[in-house]
């Protein structure tokens, strides 16, 4: 059984076009976040969610939306899509937000634009 | 803000040499973690680090964390193949959002 899952895996788009990425997981896990890796492989926070609550927001173009209909999961819509938003897009959760525990992946979605 | 810098960036080795990275931040950390990321793949958990001055060892792996928990290091012994990809060390301060600030990672090639 997937422990954190994203969809979709691989996403090609035009520029200017809006699009989302879902991500959930049966980790019963209270903490989400969602981390872009750029082409250098540079891992960076964007969100996290604690139980549905926001508590990290970091300077991201008000472009990039999250979601978080539920504990399980954490969806991230981007409008009027760049070039430079090309990257991977990491989903991971974590038991909770005390930053002391273990962080699980997802495979990650493959973001091109073009 | 905080930072952790990590190098190398990358490091080639012979299959049965050793490899080392090193990781640095510019506060006091709580806790640093370690992430191994295959190629194609994501990031997955290694190990934890809380106490000045701990070493943990995993097999031909082990990892240090500083006295002062501002540093750390993670030292492969006689690499092999199934080694390679990217090291991330992760720092953690203590707070209530889970915020991991990660190091740029060192990549490892091993050729056979």
């Amino acid at each position: 059984d997937t422990a954190v899952s994203q969809t979709p895996k691989y996403l090609v788009t035009q520029m200017g076009n809006d699009k989302s990425i879902k991500c959930e997981q049966n980790l019963g896990h209270d903490t989400m976040y969602w981390y872009k890796q750029d082409s250098k492989k540079f891992l960076k926070i964007m969100f996290s969610y604690n139980n549905k609550e926001l508590i990290i927001n970091e300077t991201v173009p008000n472009r990039f939306s999250p979601k978080s209909p539920d504990k399980a999961h954490l969806n991230l819509h981007i409008n009027s899509l760049e070039l430079g938003d090309s990257a991977v897009y990491f989903c991971a959760s974590s038991q909770d937000s005390r930053g002391l525990e273990t962080q699980y992946f997802g495979p990650g979605t493959r973001l091109l634009v073009l | 803000g905080q930072q952790v810098m990590q190098i190398p960036q990358y490091q080639h080795v012979q299959e049965g040499e050793d490899f080392t990275t090193y990781c640095n931040s510019s506060t006091t950390l709580s806790n640093i973690q370690w992430y191994k990321q295959r190629p194609g793949g994501h990031p997955v958990f290694l190990i934890q680090l809380v106490k000045s001055g701990e070493v943990k060892k995993q097999k031909r792996l082990t990892f240090q964390f500083g006295e002062a928990k501002k540093n750390s290091s993670l030292h492969i012994t006689a690499t092999q193949t199934t080694d390679v990809g990217t090291y991330f060390c992760a720092g953690g301060r203590s707070s209530n959002t889970g915020k991991l600030i990660f190091g740029q990672g060192t990549t490892l090639q091993v050729k056979p």
